[in-house]
């Protein structure tokens, strides 16, 4: 089946520590996105990457880093740099040209210790 | 930018109608979005609006005046299942990016 996959489902941060979220998908879009959701709040945009190789910062960046070596993999690193990391996390793709809707995976939620 | 706009909480009997509305402020629109959202999981696409009119599907419409800078979702015969949280999501017109609002969350009650 054609899908998106996240991993892990739940992750938990130390103070200090770096943390690697996995996002994956099969459905050969080319455009990804990293997408972040605290209560109460709309999803705001950390990253996104239209092809393979480039991506540019969203509305939240700071504190995160992304790569893009395979159109199916855009995996985010929580860097320690980002002092309120808790949150669900969401990943999602897309058709690079317009008209295409974004499809998401079923979410990473970091905690912190 | 964007500025979305929707209610913070709806709740409506089971088998009724409720119109949750949206409306935005926007640089460059190219289309509105409708996402369905239960609790601890991901959003699930409902509907896509970027010319003037009524979309329906099922269940579910969706209306948009882009003059206005309005949209609303409609949901009729409402179930239980139903209860969910409901984002309104507008794209930009150079970049394709979505810009979300804070979500509708809609209880059913029996």
């Amino acid at each position: 089946d054609g899908g998106i996959t996240q991993s892990p489902k739940y992750l938990f941060r130390k103070e200090g520590q770096n943390v690697t979220l996995s996002c994956e998908q099969n459905l050969n879009h080319d455009a990804m996105y990293w997408y972040r959701q605290d209560p109460g709040q709309g999803l705001r945009l950390i990253y996104y990457s239209q092809i393979v190789n480039d991506f540019q910062k969203g509305d939240i960046a700071e504190g995160y880093s992304v790569s893009r070596e395979k159109k199916e993999s855009f995996p985010l690193t929580v860097t320690s740099a980002q002092k309120n990391p808790t949150a669900f996390y969401l990943c999602a793709s897309s058709s690079r040209r317009g008209g295409e809707t974004q499809y998401f995976g079923p979410g990473t939620r970091l905690l912190v210790l | 930018g964007q500025n979305i706009d929707q209610p913070t909480e709806m709740t409506a009997t089971e088998g009724a109608i409720v119109q949750i509305n949206c409306t935005y402020q926007t640089s460059g629109f190219n289309g509105l979005f409708w996402y369905q959202q239960h609790a601890g999981e991901a959003p699930t696409f409902l509907s896509y609006n970027v010319l003037d009119g009524l979309e329906e599907k099922g269940r579910f419409s969706s209306f948009l005046s882009r003059s206005k800078g309005y949209s609303y979702l409609l949901l009729k015969e409402l179930q239980m299942k139903d209860s969910a949280s409901y984002l309104c999501a507008v794209r930009d017109r150079d970049d394709y990016k979505l810009s979300f609002g804070a979500g509708t969350t809609v209880t059913v009650r029996a």
